[in-house]
C-alpha cells in the first residue's frame, strides 16, 4: 500500500545536527514532489520544505532557511532532511508528505494527499 | 500569528451543519487555491479538500469546501461524533500557509 515512513527523530543539544529520512513504497516516488511539514507540541501546523520530484528545485520556510537541507535520493525511494543548528524552537513532530505538484507553479498543486506518521525532534539542553 | 485566520474552536451536535471559516488576503487566498486538512487526536493530518472544493476519493460527501475572494470555508454536514478533531485551511503565498486550527467538538 502507499506509504511513507519518517526516521530518524531525537534528542539534541541546541546546535547539534540531525537527519531525517523517510522511507516512501507502494508509488512512484520519483513522480512526485515531497514536503516536510512540521507540528510544535499542542500547535499547529507549519510548512518546513519543498522539493521537485528529480530534486533540481526546492523551496524553505524563512526560519530554517540557510540551517536546513532537504534532499530526495530516487533511486533508494528515500526523502531526507538535514537539519544543522538546531534551536529549542525546531522542537516538533516532524511529518513528510507527498504532493502533485510543479514546484514553482502554485496553480498545478493536488495538496499533500500522504502522510507519514511522524517523527519526533526535541532540541534541548 | 498565522497567515490564515480560523477561529480557534467549533462545535455542533450530531446531524447538525457546521462551518470553519479561513481568512486569507489577496496575496494567498486570493489569488491560490485552498486546502483542508483534519488532523485526528494523535494521527497525522489528512488531505479533506483540494483545489477549493474538491473532495479526494475516501472523503464522504458531507465535506464541502468554498472560496469567495480571500476567504474560505469548510462545511462539515450531518455531523458526527467521529468528525471531532483539529482541521487547518492552507494556500500557497511565497511559501505554503496554514491556519492556525479549528478544533471540532461534537457535543
Amino acid at each position: 500500500q502507499v506509504q511513507l515512513v519518517e526516521s530518524g527523530g531525537g534528542v539534541v543539544q541546541p546546535g547539534r545536527s540531525l537527519r531525517l529520512s523517510c522511507a516512501a513504497s507502494g508509488f512512484t516516488f520519483s513522480s512526485y514532489a515531497m514536503h516536510w511539514v512540521r507540528q510544535a507540541p499542542g500547535k499547529g501546523l507549519e510548512w518546513v520544505a519543498l522539493i521537485s520530484y528529480d530534486g533540481n528545485s526546492y523551496y524553505y520556510t524563512h526560519s530554517v532557511r540557510g540551517r536546513f537541507t532537504i534532499s530526495r535520493d530516487n533511486s533508494k525511494n528515500t526523502l531526507f532532511l538535514q537539519m544543522n543548528t538546531l534551536r529549542p524552537e525546531d522542537t516538533a513532530v516532524y511529518y513528510c508528505a507527498r504532493e502533485d505538484i510543479v514546484v514553482g507553479i502554485t496553480a498545478t498543486a493536488y495538496g499533500m494527499d500522504v502522510w507519514g506518521q511522524g517523527t519526533t525532534v526535541t532540541v534541548f539542553s | 500569528q498565522s497567515v490564515l485566520t480560523q477561529p480557534p474552536s467549533a462545535s455542533g451536535t450530531p446531524g447538525q451543519r457546521v462551518t470553519i471559516s479561513c481568512s486569507g488576503s489577496s496575496s494567498n487566498i486570493g489569488s491560490n487555491y485552498v486546502f483542508w486538512y483534519q488532523q485526528l487526536p494523535r494521527t497525522a493530518p489528512k488531505l479533506l479538500i483540494y483545489r477549493n472544493n474538491q473532495r479526494p476519493s475516501g472523503v464522504p460527501d458531507r465535506f464541502s469546501g468554498s472560496k469567495s475572494g480571500t476567504s474560505a470555508s469548510l462545511a462539515i454536514s450531518g455531523l458526527r461524533s467521529e468528525d471531532e478533531a483539529d482541521y487547518f485551511c492552507a494556500s500557497w503565498d511565497g511559501s505554503l500557509v496554514f491556519g492556525g486550527g479549528t478544533t471540532l467538538t461534537v457535543l
